[in-house]
């Protein structure tokens, strides 16, 4: 059975915190996605990689960073935590060719920055 | 650039009932199309996607949806609902050269 997992189901982080949100999968999937979960707004897209060391920014990657050093692992970095960051946010993984083949999602991490 | 419009950001019916999902996207060629789902707490499992050939789609679940391009619409029907049923759906459109876009969703709740 095919798997994203995510490091956490809940995390609660203080302003200014520095934030590390770990994602893996066993797919040997090429590409990797972080996407935001806010109600009303559907999911948004913050960053992809579709290579190791390789990224590139999406639609709202303001107040973050990712890093994938091995092909499996896709990390999500919030330098200072802020309120407004307080959201889901849902890890994906797929092979090339995105747009024609299914993303697979991981469980999602519950962030609360208080 | 792309956009997807799923109309209405929560439909409810009762179980037995016809489910409508509705669902349009925006773009010059045919797109890939999807229909997710997310059970409360959750990630988002696939239903169902349209990539060429027949343009009608069976998914899981009973799930099915229709691709018209005259329309430019990827509507998610199934006849006859049950409670199981009842999660948030994203309708999402991609590329071969770009990543999928998600629509704002739609939140299905079941009467009694």
């Amino acid at each position: 059975d095919v798997k994203v997992t995510q490091s956490s189901r809940y995390l609660v982080k203080r302003t200014g915190e520095k934030v590390f949100l770990e994602c893996v999968q066993d797919m040997d999937h090429e590409n990797m996605f972080w996407y935001r979960q806010d109600p009303g707004l559907g999911l948004r897209l913050i960053y992809f990689s579709y290579d190791v060391k390789m990224k590139e920014k999406g639609d709202i990657p303001e107040g973050y960073s990712v890093s994938r050093e091995k092909k499996e692992r896709f990390s999500l970095i919030l330098e200072s935590a802020s309120t407004n960051q307080t959201s889901m946010y849902l890890c994906a993984s797929s092979p090339p060719a995105v747009g024609e083949t299914e993303a697979f999602f991981g469980q999602g991490t519950r962030l609360t920055v208080v | 650039a792309q956009s997807v419009t799923q109309l209405g950001s929560h439909v409810s019916v009762s179980e037995g009932a016809l489910v409508l999902l509705r669902c349009n996207y925006s773009s010059s060629v045919p797109p890939y199309l999807f229909w997710y789902v997310q059970y409360p707490n959750q990630g988002l499992q696939l239903l169902l996607k349209y990539t060429t050939g027949a343009t009608l789609v069976k998914g899981i679940n009973g799930f099915e949806a229709e691709f018209k391009k005259s329309e430019t619409s990827f509507h998610l029907t199934k006849p006859s609902a049950h409670m199981s049923d009842a999660a948030e759906y994203f309708c999402a459109a991609g590329s071969s050269a770009s990543k999928i876009i998600f629509g704002s969703g739609t939140r299905l709740s079941i009467r009694p």
